[in-house]
């Protein structure tokens, strides 16, 4: 089975361009969560989805980050306009709903803003 | 304020001896807990988990251990493989409304299984 994949595996940008994180949950996952981990913060949880649609955007740190999931399959997380202090891992999750359901990960996303 | 805690950022054990990962939280509705491995430029991996009405699950080399009344959890690795080198994060599951549950993850701790 495939897992959760994420794209692109690096990206390297200026600052106060639009990045774009991208993310194919495994098929049949209904919830879907995108992380940040730094080395201060640990993995912090940015906002999460249930059945495509967003349950809990609180940590999302600010207006300049947005998050979607138009259907099942796809979900992105958009940074507009990047800061250098953006740069982090950023990880995509999914599981199936409900109680004691494990969430997977993708490898994540390395972003390093100049 | 950090939910779950992970006070030992690294760890290092002789192969074929028992690794020993703790874990504390401090929110009561903590109701389901996890452990995650992760190694270099890989996302976290599922291990182990353990529902809060139970105080001990094992898996194999692995077994969690759950004190409810400490909030505390520990993670065993018996006997520990150079393989076992890696990041383990402790994560606790509460519900969050419309039939989702959020997991809150500790900072990690490194591993190191010396052969």
């Amino acid at each position: 089975d495939a897992g959760v994949i994420q794209s692109p595996r690096h990206e390297v940008t200026e600052m106060g361009q639009e990045v774009t994180l991208r993310c194919k949950p495994i098929s049949g996952h209904n919830s879907l969560f995108w992380y940040r981990q730094t080395m201060m913060r640990g993995l912090e949880l940015l906002i999460y989805f249930n059945n495509n649609v967003p349950i809990d955007d609180s940590g999302m740190p600010e207006d300049r980050f947005s998050a979607k999931m138009p259907n099942a399959s796809f979900s992105t997380l958009k940074i507009q306009p990047s800061e250098p202090r953006d740069s982090a891992v950023y990880f995509c999750a999914s599981s199936l709903a409900g109680q004691n359901q494990p969430q997977h990960f993708g490898d994540g996303t390395r972003l390093s803003i100049l | 304020d950090q939910q779950v805690k992970q006070n030992s950022p690294s760890l290092s054990v002789q192969e074929g001896r028992i690794s020993i990962l703790n874990c504390d939280y401090t929110n009561s509705m903590f109701d389901y807990f996890l452990w995650y491995k992760k190694y270099p430029a890989e996302g976290p991996t599922f291990l182990i988990s353990i529902s809060s009405i139970k105080d001990k699950n094992e898996d194999g080399r692995f077994t969690v251990f759950l004190n409810k009344s400490a909030k505390h959890l520990s993670l065993h690795i018996v006997p520990s493989q150079p393989g076992d080198s890696a990041v383990y994060f402790c994560a606790a599951s509460a519900y969050s409304g419309a039939g989702s549950y959020q997991l809150t993850f500790g900072k990690g701790t490194k591993l190191s299984v010396i052969p």
